[in-house]
């Protein structure tokens, strides 16, 4: 069956230490995939997309990489303050003839001060 | 442009009553999304609008749902004979083309008692 799997436990860390979310999937063939942060009551905002061809992508303080042999991506925040607190969503795209996102159910950031 | 803008925020019916909620996208935005999203989980995937042109709809969306988009501008949700299993936070997107990152609105949280 298809899955997208980002760990269900909040991740917990101090600030100023690097966060790593981790988003696995299987039986899916994106063209691209992104990452979203959402805080509670809000909808998700847009942080990064990665295509299938690139490896890696930054953006300020975030990183993403794109492994399509393990099927796995990773989300790095460094120099990780309390302001990053959120849930962060993983979403596959340009599958088939789909137009849509599909999203895995988030992972939770909490960074102590 | 001040981004997706959705109403009403939050929405209270009786079981069996219709509610209809209204997404105003970015307006040089062509693609138009509805998600759902339950507590704990990730967005999913309902509808897609290209324009005026409904291009997708979910199994999710069951005869209860409807959805449209006249002249390609703002798009309505409406769910008929509601039962308690809709209430969720239902969520509109928009984006310029694919392979973008969406943008989306605050949500409407819809509770059925």
């Amino acid at each position: 069956s298809q899955k997208i799997e980002q760990n269900s436990e909040a991740l917990n860390i101090q600030e100023g230490k690097t966060a790593t979310l981790t988003c696995n999937y299987t039986n899916y063939s994106p063209a691209y995939l992104q990452w979203y942060r959402q805080d509670p009551g809000r909808g998700p905002v847009f942080l990064l997309l990665i295509r299938e061809n690139e490896k890696e992508k930054r953006k300020e303080r975030l990183k993403v990489t794109f492994d399509t042999t393990l099927k796995q991506s990773l989300f790095h925040i460094t120099a990780s303050q309390p302001a990053d607190s959120a849930t962060y969503l993983c979403a596959l795209g340009g599958m088939d003839s789909s137009y849509k996102l599909i999203f895995g159910s988030g992972t939770r950031l909490l960074v102590r001060p | 442009d001040t981004g997706v803008s959705q109403n009403p925020r939050h929405k209270i019916t009786k079981r069996g009553q219709n509610v209809t909620f209204r997404c105003d996208p970015i307006s040089e935005h062509n693609r138009l999304y509805w998600y759902r999203q339950t507590l704990g989980q990730g967005p999913e995937f309902l509808t897609y609008f290209q324009n005026e042109a409904q291009l997708e709809k979910s199994r999710l969306l069951s005869d209860r749902f409807s959805a449209e988009r006249p002249k390609g501008s703002f798009s309505t949700l409406e769910i008929q004979r509601t039962e308690q299993g809709d209430s969720a936070m239902y969520l509109c997107a928009s984006s310029p083309r694919d392979a973008y990152g969406y943008t989306f609105g605050s949500g409407t949280r819809l509770t059925v008692v």
